[in-house]
């Protein structure tokens, strides 16, 4: 049973390039949140979506984009990066809302995004 | 806004002994609990998990206390071992109007456990 995976797992991108990360959920669930972490610091909320559709939406700019597909996956996307993008960009999956098990999130390894 | 204040912000402890960390939130809406193990350059990994309606929960050598009238919980890691070194994170959660939820972390505590 495959867990969270996500790619690239590393990447360097110029200040000002656009950036796109992808992620595919755990098997059974249909729910996909976006979380950045900085160095030394907690994940903070990005976006989450379910049934294709944004859910709920962290304290990003609208610079910080995202999809979900069909069969669950999601991409997320930021545009004109700054310095300060650089991060450990984190997805997880969860079952979907109305579940006893909702809540239960796991994330996957990260995509590691230096911003140059 | 930090709704879940962690600490201590790092801990050594010796192999063998009991490394606890405490968290505190203060929205009374969460009703989910969670603590999360990362290693160097790996995503968060789920340790254990806890609901408002029980005072503790084990499993293994962890266990998760929590005090609803406090607002606090914590995470206890019995008989500690080097492999146990370190950030852990507490969270919480809540449903949201819209159905979904969303974690909110704490800081982190960087644990390392010496021979």
């Amino acid at each position: 049973d495959a867990g969270v995976t996500q790619s690239p797992t590393h990447l360097i991108k110029t200040r000002g390039q656009q950036v796109t990360l992808r992620c595919s959920p755990k098997s059974g669930h249909d729910t996909v949140s976006w979380y950045q972490q900085a160095l030394g610091q907690g994940p903070q909320f990005i976006f989450q979506y379910y049934e294709e559709e944004e859910r709920q939406r962290g304290n990003f700019p609208d610079r910080f984009s995202g999809h979900q597909f069909p069969n669950y996956s999601s991409e997320l996307n930021v545009n004109a990066l700054l310095l300060g993008d650089s991060a450990l960009y984190l997805c997880a999956s969860s079952p979907g809302p109305g579940r006893a098990s909702g809540n239960t999130i796991y994330f996957g390894e990260g995509s590691w995004l230096t911003v140059v | 806004q930090q709704q879940v204040k962690q600490s201590p912000q790092s801990l050594i402890v010796q192999k063998g002994g009991i490394s606890i960390i405490n968290c505190a939130y203060e929205n009374t809406a969460f009703d989910y609990f969670p603590w999360y193990q990362q290693f160097p350059g790996k995503g968060p990994a789920l340790l254990i998990a806890i609901r408002p309606d029980v005072s503790e929960k084990k499993e293994g050598r962890f266990t998760i206390s929590f005090n609803k009238s406090a607002k606090q919980f914590s995470l206890h890691i019995m008989d500690s071992q080097p492999g146990d070194s370190a950030t852990y994170f507490c969270a919480a959660s809540m449903l949201s109007r819209g159905g979904g939820n969303k974690l909110t972390f704490g800081t982190g505590t960087q644990l390392k456990v010496e021979l």
